[in-house]
């Protein structure tokens, strides 16, 4: 199974930071890669797919690059509703897996 | 507006089973796969289950496999898992998810509680 680590775990920074988030995979999954947000109480909301791909309507502030085995997770300028926990998922194979999770804290 | 309303929570002693639902709106619900992702109290997000959306075939974590049946009634545009041989770690929010057209998750439901005590 492909295992997927994030980092770090927690994150804390202040409003108009530039933040990046990790994402590493066990093995080679080429671009398949998403990054959902969640928000407390809520369901994740996908913002990314295919690596660098961005959502309709997902803030442009937020991108997403890499391949193969290192991903990254970028928010350009942070801001107060970016306050959630990130996941990143493979979907190489049917048998997804996701990272564990960033919680990103406003200071 | 696509939109997934699970259904189904409960309290379930160890051992016990439930069966959970998921109605779909706003879409061609046979065209698509469809997935269950839980998430236990405090923590990050596992994937439990998926079936196809043209080829009836079903995956299953490890974690499950053998316990946890997923099923789907495209005439109903509902999705099932049946939860079976219920243990304490089984403890989570159970969402379901649609899954785009290469396996990532576009729309999730907003999620149903199981919690397993005796």
């Amino acid at each position: 199974d492909i295992q997927m680590t994030q980092s770090p775990s927690t994150l804390s920074a202040s409003v108009g930071d530039r933040v990046t988030i990790t994402c590493r995979a066990s093995e080679s999954i080429g671009v398949w890669l998403a990054w959902y947000q969640q928000k407390p109480g809520k369901a994740p909301k996908l913002l990314i797919s295919k690596a660098s791909n961005l959502e309709t309507g997902v803030p442009s502030r937020f991108s997403g690059s890499g391949s193969g085995t290192e991903f990254t997770l970028t928010i350009s300028s942070l801001q107060p509703d970016d306050l959630a926990t990130y996941y990143c998922q493979h979907y190489v194979t049917y048998f997804y897996s996701f990272g564990q999770g960033t919680k990103l804290e406003i200071k | 507006e696509v939109q997934l309303v699970e259904s189904g929570r409960g309290l379930v002693r160890p051992g016990g089973s439930l069966r959970l639902s998921c109605a779909g709106s706003g879409f061609t619900f046979s065209s698509y796969a469809m997935s269950w992702v839980r998430q236990p109290p405090g923590e990050g997000l596992e994937w439990v289950s998926t079936f196809s959306g043209s080829a009836d075939t079903t995956y299953y974590a490890d974690s499950v496999k053998g316990r946890f049946t997923i099923s789907r009634d495209n005439s109903k545009n509902t999705l099932y898992l049946q939860v079976s041989s219920l243990r304490a770690e089984d403890t989570a929010v159970y969402y379901c998810a649609r899954v785009a057209a290469h396996g990532y998750f576009d729309f999730w439901g907003q999620g149903v509680l199981v919690t397993v005590s005796s």
